[in-house]
């Protein structure tokens, strides 16, 4: 759905690196969540948001940081990427009416 | 680890066969939801089942919902080519809004 995006689509990187991947979206919901997906796993939930001041571990938070800038804008951040972080990152929302998750394009890390 | 199971993992079917998807929770789920995620793209919402023994259509999709609420399947009747894909369930615990997400089934439809 164009209505969340997600930045960058695909972006390599080294061990060590600190990078960011930045999820906005225009749907007006309140509740934003990171996924990882890796082959055979499925989604595993990294971290959540209910609103700007409230931010939840997810299943895999470790190794993992998230900042709600405002309502519309949720970043995740790995401080120090390590090679089995490589996988497809997808950003969600939802509102607190409807339970169905939107997910953004994702993004693809690739660690070396 | 993973709560919510899916089997089988893949399936390869002939264009017109039906395809069933299973999905397996260890804890008892208060709902339900589908999603289809086209290949090199993301997951897109299908439909959510909350009562016990509920069973939804959507044209040639049907979803059921276990009378325990620790299961669901998705069935296709009469696979098209557009129907490939894979397939995930996921299930919602208590009054959580986290959805824990199955291992998906990937589904391909040879024409």
């Amino acid at each position: 759905d164009a209505d969340v995006t997600q930045t960058p689509r695909n972006r390599i990187t080294k061990t060590g690196k600190r990078i960011m991947l930045e999820c906005s979206q225009t749907k007006g919901h309140d509740r934003m969540y990171w996924y990882r997906q890796d082959p055979g796993l499925g989604l595993q939930l990294i971290y959540y948001s209910f609103d700007v001041k409230d931010i939840n571990k997810g299943e895999i938070s470790d190794g993992y940081s998230v900042s709600r800038q405002a309502q519309a804008k949720f970043s995740l951040s790995l401080e120090s990427a390590i090679p089995n972080q490589t996988a497809l990152y997808f950003c969600a929302t939802s509102d607190s009416s409807s339970y169905e998750q939107y997910f953004g394009p994702g993004t693809r890390l690739t660690v070396t | 680890g993973q709560q919510v199971m899916q089997i089988p993992q893949y399936q390869h079917v002939q264009e017109g066969e039906d395809f069933t998807t299973y999905c397996n929770s260890s804890t008892t789920l208060s709902n339900i939801q589908w999603y289809k995620q086209r290949p090199g793209g993301h997951p897109v919402f299908l439909i959510q089942l909350v009562k016990s023994g509920e069973v939804k259509k959507q044209k040639r999709l049907t979803f059921q919902f276990g009378e325990a609420k620790k299961n669901s399947s998705l069935h296709i009747t009469a696979t098209q080519t557009t129907d490939v894909g894979t397939y995930f369930c996921a299930g919602r615990l208590g009054n959580t809004d986290k959805l824990i997400f199955g291992t998906g089934t990937r589904l391909q439809v040879f024409p």
